[in-house]
């Protein structure tokens, strides 16, 4: 059964250092989604992308985090000078269409900033 | 900003009960899933429902989004050790371009 993949299964950095999350979404999907989950609370959305640009954002989605789908394949977040309080799971997520709501999740990544 | 509540937030029963769990919100949402999270691990989808007052079966789990799309239920019948997790409800709306809605979840323990 496809599967949303996301790499690496763990990540730990110092603050202030740029990181890169990666995310293969199933294959025939064509809307792509980053969410994060910090210990202990709710998941909650970061951004959506269809069509090689972002859809909608967040709050939290602010000036240090952008998103890009480098190929056919890929789409990633990058977190261009990260703090202590990023430290968290970050799941991405893929939908078939634009109109299908159901969201598949991959294993996430976490994120631990010293 | 939509909210979801998830109630109640712990439960612990025996091998073989019935449970149900709620998920509501003062919020129409167009769809409602229900995802299963273990610790470390992303969400796993169970169930999405769409339509007011549809009912969905999973096995022992019988998931239902109530008429007005504002709240949903998950039902387990003679729960297992197996069903032991965290369940998430999200609420979604059409249109896709949002994320979804996560609540804090249930933690479910089924003591055997």
């Amino acid at each position: 059964e496809p599967e949303v993949t996301q790499t690496p299964s763990h990540q730990v950095t110092q603050m202030g250092q740029e990181v890169i999350l990666r995310c293969v979404p199933i294959s025939n999907h064509l809307y792509f989604y980053w969410y994060r989950q910090i210990l202990g609370q709710k998941v909650e959305f970061l951004v959506s992308f269809y069509n090689n640009e972002i859809s909608e954002k967040s709050e939290i989605f602010d000036d240090q985090f952008s998103v890009e789908r480098p190929d056919g394949s890929n789409f990633t977040l990058k977190i261009r000078s990260t703090k202590l309080e990023d430290s968290a799971m970050y799941f991405c997520a893929s939908s078939e269409t634009v109109w299908q709501e159901t969201q598949y999740f991959g294993p996430g990544t976490r994120l631990l900033v010293l | 900003t939509q909210l979801l509540e998830q109630s109640p937030q712990f439960l612990s029963i025996q091998e073989g009960e019935n449970l149900t769990v709620y998920c509501n919100s003062s919020s129409v949402f167009s769809s409602l899933q229900w995802y299963r999270q273990e610790p470390g691990e992303g969400p796993v989808l169970l169930v999405t429902v769409v339509t007011g007052g549809e009912v969905k079966k999973l096995k022992r789990l019988t998931f239902q989004f109530g008429d007005a799309r504002k709240d949903s239920s998950l039902h387990i019948t003679a729960a297992q050790p197996g069903d032991t997790g965290l369940y998430l409800c999200a609420g979604g709306v059409r249109g896709g371009a949002d994320g979804l809605t996560f609540g804090k979840g249930t933690h479910l323990i089924i003591q055997p």
